[in-house]
C-alpha cells in the first residue's frame, strides 16, 4: 500500500469551476506536507505547502487534517492554465518525503 | 541563480552500458535526491544524500549508484543498464530550517531509454 494516496483521475471540469483533490497518507509521524504542480514531461513545482491552520493562495486553498490524516486542495474558478497534474506529498520523518501518484486535472472551454 | 541543473538532458544507451547523470544545485542545501518517474507510477526515490559524503538507499535502489563528494554535486550511475531502466529522471534539493523540512526544488530531468 502506497504511504500516500490520490485518485489519479482525470478530474474533467469546466472553466469557471471549483474542484477539489483530496490525499491520504498513512505514517501518523509526518510533519510537512506539499501540493505539488507538474505539467506534461516538466520536473514538479512547489504549488503551496499546507500548514495545520490551513492556507490560501489566490484561488488555491490548502487544508490539513490530522485526525483524518488527509490533505486536501480547492481550486475556485478554474483556468485552462490549471491542467495539469497535481501531486501531494507528506513528509513522515528524516525529512525523506513521499509522493502521491498525482491526480490529473483538465479544464476545458 | 541557476537552481538544480541536470545534466544530459536526453541520452540513449544500448543494454549493458553504463552512464553517469550529473545533478548540480547552487543554492547551497544539504539534501539532494534522486528521483524516477514512470507512468502511472508516480516518482519514486532511487537514493537520497543528507549532506556532503553521506548517500543513502530509496524505494528503488537496484541497478544504481550514488556519490556526493562535493556539496553541490549528487551522481546517479548505472553501472550496466537495463531496459528495465528506461525513465525520466529527476534530481532534487531541499533544506531544513529550524527543524522543519522546505520545499524541494527539482531538475529539468534526463530523460534516458535503454535499448
Amino acid at each position: 500500500r502506497k504511504e500516500v494516496e490520490q485518485d489519479p483521475g482525470p478530474f474533467n471540469v469546466p472553466e469557471g469551476a471549483t474542484v477539489a483533490f483530496n490525499c491520504t497518507y498513512s505514517n501518523s509521524a509526518s510533519q510537512s506536507f506539499f501540493w505539488y504542480r507538474q505539467d506534461c514531461r516538466k520536473e514538479p513545482k512547489l504549488l503551496m505547502s499546507v500548514y495545520s491552520s490551513g492556507n490560501e493562495d489566490g484561488r488555491f486553498t490548502a487544508q490539513l487534517n490530522r485526525a483524518s490524516q488527509y490533505i486536501s486542495l480547492l481550486i475556485r474558478d478554474s483556468k485552462l492554465s490549471d491542467s495539469a497534474t497535481y501531486l501531494c506529498v507528506a513528509e513522515g520523518g528524516s525529512y525523506i518525503p513521499t509522493f502521491g501518484r498525482g491526480t490529473s486535472l483538465i479544464v476545458h472551454p | 541563480n541557476a537552481g538544480v541543473t541536470q545534466t544530459p538532458k536526453f541520452r540513449v544507451l544500448k543494454t549493458g552500458q553504463s552512464m553517469t547523470l550529473l545533478c548540480a544545485q547552487d543554492m547551497n542545501h544539504e539534501y539532494m535526491y534522486w528521483y524516477r518517474q514512470d507512468p502511472g507510477m508516480g516518482l519514486r526515490l532511487i537514493h537520497y544524500s543528507v549532506g556532503e559524503g553521506t548517500t543513502a538507499k530509496g524505494e528503488v535502489p537496484d541497478g544504481y549508484n550514488v556519490s556526493r563528494l562535493k556539496k553541490q554535486n549528487f551522481l546517479l550511475g548505472l553501472e550496466s543498464a537495463a531496459p528495465s531502466q528506461t525513465s525520466v529522471y529527476f534530481c532534487a534539493s531541499s533544506y531544513v530550517e529550524e527543524g522543519s523540512f522546505n520545499e524541494q526544488f527539482f531538475g529539468p530531468g534526463t530523460r534516458l531509454t535503454v535499448l
